[in-house]
């Protein structure tokens, strides 16, 4: 299995303002993704992250809004950018390894945006 | 598209009773399916997942969950729940990615949160 930690573990932010959370695996993973939890809901795909090139993102999610990196096998940021209230969520990361394994989550960064 | 749908929010037993969580899928093909748990204020912990082969899988923690193509359910049970059980369950449907050579995304359902009374 893999261990999955994230930076920040939460923070309060100002809207207009962005944040960049920061996503880092202890051992190399094929795919990494980042997730949203919106209060009270369930988790809503953001986009997969791909080593080396652009993320793909899924419907209704933007790279202008949610810029993603991966410049390696281990490590991930997703930044929310010019942030708002509705943006107020938990944000996690997760990742798998080859053919038919599983996806480990990050323990989430609790955003808030006032 | 792949969906999910736990039909109980909510639902409360008394410690020591049994537990079975509803998870309905929709699929076009085979699925990859998974029960995770999430205590409040922590991440996403993995139950058990069924890929292939027996229908009933066994997790961590005493839970159990059984695949059931006919009925597309993979419902969730355990035969006496403790108090630490208290927490939110989410189900969810995998498929391949690209080419088939890993792990694709998960489509999660709404999450049943489970209340355990003394």
């Amino acid at each position: 299995s893999a261990v999955i930690s994230q930076k920040p573990s939460r923070d309060i932010c100002q809207r207009g303002t962005s944040l960049t959370i920061q996503c880092q695996v202890d051992s190399q993973v094929t795919m990494m993704f980042w997730y949203r939890q919106q209060p009270g809901q369930s988790l809503t795909l953001i986009a997969t992250a791909n080593q080396g090139s652009e993320a793909t993102y899924e419907s209704g999610f933007v790279i202008d809004k949610f810029p993603i990196s991966r410049p390696n096998l281990t490590f991930s940021t997703l930044t929310v950018s010019n942030m708002s209230p509705e943006d107020s969520s938990i944000y996690l990361c997760s990742g798998s390894s080859g053919r038919l394994d599983t996806q480990y989550f990050g323990p989430g960064t609790r955003l808030t945006v006032l | 598209a792949q969906s999910v749908t736990q039909p109980d929010i909510h639902i409360t037993v008394s410690e020591g009773a049994s537990l079975e969580l509803r998870c309905n899928y929709s699929y076009g093909a085979t699925p990859y399916l998974f029960w995770y748990v999430q205590s409040p204020g922590q991440g996403l912990q993995l139950l058990l997942k069924y890929f292939s082969g027996d229908t009933l899988v066994q997790g961590i923690k005493g839970f159990e969950a059984e695949f059931k193509r006919s009925q597309s359910s993979f419902n969730l049970r355990k035969p006496s729940v403790h108090w630490s059980d208290a927490a939110e369950y989410f189900c969810a449907v995998g498929a391949p990615g690209a080419g088939g050579t890993s792990y694709g995304k998960l489509t999660f359902g709404q999450g049943t949160i489970l209340t355990v009374h003394p």
